[in-house]
C-alpha cells in the first residue's frame, strides 16, 4: 500500500518542451521530496521541502524548479531539460521529527527527454 | 566522503535463505533502512535499525553493527516474488539519507 500518488507515471518531452511533474500524499506527514534515480546508481536527493520550506537544494540544475503549495502537494516543473535528465522521478513523504522519520515513496514519473 | 556499498546483483534459489549484506561509511550515524523495490515500482520500506543487533520482521530479518560499519538483509523461504532490488540507506548526523545503489535479486525455481 502506498499512500503517495505521482502523476504522469511515463513522460516523454522534447528538450525545448515545458511539462511539471506532480505528487500528493495522503499520510499527513510534514516533510515531502523529490529523488533522480537512474539505473544502477543510487538515489540522488534533489528537494527536500518540510513544512512547506524547502530545507534542501543539492545543486540541482535550474531547468528542474520544485513548488510546494501545502503539505500534502509537491510539483516539480521541468523546462529545456538534456537527454541526461532521462530517469525516474520519485517522491516521498515523512512525519519529520518522528523516532525513525521513514521515508514513503511514490511509483515515480519514469522521464525521457528526446 | 560519504559511501554506502552493496552488492550489485545475487541469485538465490526459490525456499533457500540468502543475505545482502551493506557496509558503510557515513559523516555520523543516525539510522539504517532497507527497503524493497519491484521493477517499476515504488520503493517499499522494509526494516529500520538504529541500535546493535537483529530486527526480525517475519520473513526478513536486519542486522546491525555499528562499529564495523555493516549491516544485513536476511531473507528466508525464499519466494518468487521476492525477486527485487534492496536499497540500504543510511542516516547521517545532517540526518540526511545516503543511498546506496542496491542489490538486484534474482530468484531461481
Amino acid at each position: 500500500e502506498t499512500g503517495v500518488t505521482q502523476t504522469p507515471r511515463h513522460l516523454v518531452m522534447g528538450m525545448t518542451n515545458k511539462k511539471s511533474l506532480k505528487c500528493e500524499q495522503h499520510l499527513g506527514h510534514n516533510a515531502m521530496y523529490w529523488y533522480k534515480q537512474s539505473a544502477k546508481k543510487p538515489l540522488e536527493l534533489m528537494f527536500v521541502y518540510s513544512l512547506e520550506e524547502r530545507v534542501e537544494n543539492n545543486s540541482v540544475p535550474s531547468r528542474f524548479s520544485p513548488e510546494c503549495p501545502n503539505s500534502s502537494h509537491l510539483f516539480l516543473h521541468l523546462h529545456t531539460l538534456q537527454p541526461e535528465d532521462s530517469a525516474l522521478y520519485l517522491c516521498a513523504s515523512s512525519q519529520s521529527g518522528g523516532a525513525a522519520d521513514t521515508q514513503y515513496f511514490g511509483p515515480g514519473t519514469r522521464l525521457t527527454v528526446l | 566522503g560519504q559511501n554506502i556499498d552493496q552488492p550489485t546483483e545475487m541469485t538465490a534459489t526459490e525456499g533457500a535463505i540468502v543475505q545482502i549484506n551493506c557496509t558503510y561509511q557515513t559523516s555520523g550515524f543516525n539510522g539504517l533502512f532497507w527497503y524493497q523495490q519491484h521493477a517499476g515500482e515504488a520503493p517499499t520500506f522494509l526494516s529500520y535499525n538504529v541500535l546493535d543487533g537483529l530486527e526480525e520482521k517475519g520473513r526478513f530479518s536486519s542486522f546491525l553493527s555499528r562499529s564495523k560499519g555493516y549491516s544485513y538483509l536476511l531473507l528466508k523461504e525464499l519466494q518468487m516474488k521476492d525477486s527485487a532490488s534492496y536499497l540500504c540507506a543510511v542516516r547521517d548526523s545532517n540526518y540526511q539519507l545516503i543511498w546506496g545503489a542496491g542489490t538486484k535479486l534474482i530468484i531461481k525455481p
